[in-house]
This record gives structure tokens, C-alpha cells and sequence, in this order.
């Protein structure tokens, strides 16, 4: 079992849809949960990070983290052609070993058409 | 605040020569990441340096080594390279906050 997994993808939305980005984790220790933005021939770039249990919302981007589940979702409301690139979940577990180690999942790459 | 830089951008070498890769962090990041990204493996991690001391090592040969400097810069050096070694290479920086802010990276393309 992988450590961090994401919905293979890719996934295709029209302009102005709700894109729902899924991805799991297998450590229960897992801390810290990060989402990254990757474009064609770019590094990523940070989106949001979530550390409780809940939703946490930044303009159209709502992050969602279920512990118990061993869940973390990204959802991007209204979504725009420039929204199309290709989505990290990271996780940082806990303890000594995880020293600045994020732990990456494949990528969903999205594409929005207008 | 100006963010990550990583020279060179852009790197060819043959197969068994050595390389050097370089990474300035954010200003007053003192965690520097380093991490490998190909098309087949993803984003892998390397090694972790806080205040010139490795704290994390991935699973790597010890091909791969890196350090950091007083100033915070740190290098990451591969030895011998071979084909697989063609990635883009990344760092990343983060403050006592765990977020990490990626640099553009370094495209290795061993021949």
C-alpha cells in the first residue's frame, strides 16, 4: 500500500464546476497535510496546508481533513481554465524521522475546459 | 521576501561524471529539503538540512549527499551519475513551521 494516495485521474471539469480532489494517507500518525499546484515544466506551488480535523477555507479552495478516515480533500469552487495542472497531496507524519520529509502522493492532473 | 533559487536551471552531463546543484532558501528558513522528481517515481524525497546538520535521509545510494552552510545555502552533489539519475531536482525551504516553498528546480539530463 502506497503511503499517500490520490484519485488517479485525470480529471476533467467544465468552467465554473466544483473539482473534487481526493487523496489518503496510511500513517495515523500523520501531522500535517499540504496540497500543491504543479504546472507543465514548473515546481509546485503551495496551495494550503491543514492540520485539525475540519474544513479550512482560502477563497475559492476549501480543504477538508478527516483523521479517522485517514482523508484530505481539496475542493476548487468555480473552476478556471487556469486552474488545469496537476494536484500534490503531502503529509508530514509525526516523530523524529520526519524531519522536513513531505511525503507525496502521484498527482491528479485536472483539466478545466471552457 | 524573495523565494527559493536553485542553480543551474539547466544541467547535461554524461554518464559518471559528478554534479553539484545549488539552493539559496527563503530568508531565515533554516530547513533546506531536497527532493528528486521523475515521471515514473514522483516526487522522492532526499535529505532534510537544519543549521548545517543532516536530519533526514531518504532511501537514496550514497551517491547522492548534500550539506548546508553557516549561511543557510545548501548543495546537493551526485557522484558517478548514471541515466537514471535524469530528473528534475528540487528544493524546498521552510521556516520552524513545517510549510516547505519550492524552488524552480534544476533539470538533470544525464546522457
Amino acid at each position: 500500500q502506497k503511503e499517500v494516495e490520490q484519485n488517479s485521474g485525470p480529471l476533467s471539469v467544465p468552467e465554473g464546476a466544483i473539482a473534487s480532489l481526493n487523496c489518503t494517507y496510511s500513517d495515523r500518525g500523520s501531522q500535517s497535510f499540504f496540497w500543491y499546484r504543479q504546472y507543465s515544466g514548473k515546481s509546485p506551488e503551495l496551495i494550503m496546508f491543514i492540520y485539525s480535523n475540519g474544513d479550512k477555507e482560502d477563497g475559492r479552495f476549501t480543504a477538508q481533513l478527516n483523521k479517522a478516515s485517514q482523508y484530505v480533500s481539496l475542493l476548487i469552487r468555480d473552476s478556471q481554465p487556469s486552474d488545469s495542472a496537476t494536484y500534490l497531496c503531502a503529509v508530514i507524519t509525526a516523530g523524529g524521522t520526519s524531519y522536513g520529509k513531505l511525503t507525496f502522493g502521484q498527482g491528479t492532473i485536472l483539466t478545466v475546459h471552457p | 521576501k524573495a523565494g527559493v533559487t536553485q542553480t543551474p536551471r539547466y544541467l547535461i552531463k554524461t554518464r559518471g561524471q559528478q554534479v553539484t546543484l545549488s539552493c539559496s532558501p527563503i530568508s531565515g528558513h533554516r530547513s533546506v529539503s531536497w527532493y528528486q522528481q521523475t515521471p515514473g517515481q514522483g516526487l522522492q524525497f532526499l535529505f532534510e538540512y537544519f543549521s548545517e546538520t543532516q536530519r533526514n535521509k531518504g532511501n537514496f545510494p550514497g551517491r547522492f549527499s548534500g550539506r548546508q552552510f553557516s549561511n543557510s545555502r545548501s548543495e546537493m552533489n551526485v557522484s558517478t551519475l548514471e541515466l537514471g539519475d535524469s530528473a528534475l531536482y528540487l528544493c524546498a525551504s521552510s521556516d520552524s513551521q513545517e510549510t516547505q516553498y519550492f524552488g524552480p528546480g534544476t533539470r538533470l539530463l544525464v546522457l
